[in-house]
């Protein structure tokens, strides 16, 4: 069963607007943490945001945040001043447990595309 | 940052020979490093994880005889595609965990078997 679900293949966003990627997860561990990975054309990975489950704030790095409503086993990205370098793919990623052995699965990811 | 360094970005094989990849944690030790494959379009499929001094775990699916993971100490792993065949043609990337919150890639490596 996939536990972690985007279900935006494809996103367009203006230029210099905020948009959202949406992310649930489904997981029976307590201990968990969860993350959003940008990919351009050239293939790298690059980290966004992190967020533990234990986190009580939502997570925030620069231009990014991460909706948190663990309830819901939600982990939405919000992008802010969206910049034509936005444009990419996105991936949302859980991580079960904590330890460095624990691995990480990916989402299929959202291709956001930025418009001037 | 902590980084891992991926080598080659990008190989051309004949079917039927073997790629070797080469994953290097540069500025700190990875005991554990993971192994991804990202056919186009598609997301990252976690293939095996690799433990410096033991056997590495394979995901269901995957074949182990297929795919050699070496992870002979705390800052190489390698993966060996051995008897490539064209539908083994992907992007691979490695990745690791330097601290207790994110992960660190390797920059890839497109293996395309002809």
């Amino acid at each position: 069963a996939q536990k972690i679900t985007q279900t935006q293949p494809g996103m367009f966003v203006q230029e210099k607007e905020a948009v959202t990627l949406d992310c649930t997860y489904d997981t029976s561990d307590q201990s968990y943490g969860l993350f959003w990975y940008k990919q351009p054309s050239s293939g790298e990975m690059i980290f966004l945001i992190y967020q533990g489950s234990y986190d009580e704030q939502n997570a925030t790095e620069g231009r990014y945040s991460l909706n948190f409503q663990k309830a819901r086993k939600s982990a939405n990205l919000v992008i802010s001043a969206s910049q034509l370098g936005d444009s990419a793919m996105y991936f949302c990623a859980m991580r079960e447990g904590k330890t460095s052995y624990d691995k990480v699965i990916f989402g299929p990811g959202t291709s956001l595309s930025v418009i001037p | 940052g902590a980084v891992v360094s991926q080598h080659p970005s990008w190989v051309i094989c004949k079917s039927g020979t073997s790629v070797k990849i080469e994953c290097r944690s540069l500025d700190f030790q990875a005991t554990t490093m993971f192994w991804y494959r990202q056919f186009p379009k598609q997301s990252l499929m976690l293939m095996a994880t690799s433990n410096e001094g033991s056997k590495a775990t394979y995901e269901q699916g995957v074949e182990k005889d297929k795919f050699l993971i070496n992870h002979a100490s705390l800052t190489l792993s390698t993966l060996t595609v051995t008897s490539a065949h064209p539908e083994d043609s992907s992007f691979y990337i490695c990745s690791a965990r330097p601290g207790p919150r994110g992960y660190t890639f390797g920059s890839g490596t497109r293996l395309t078997v002809v």
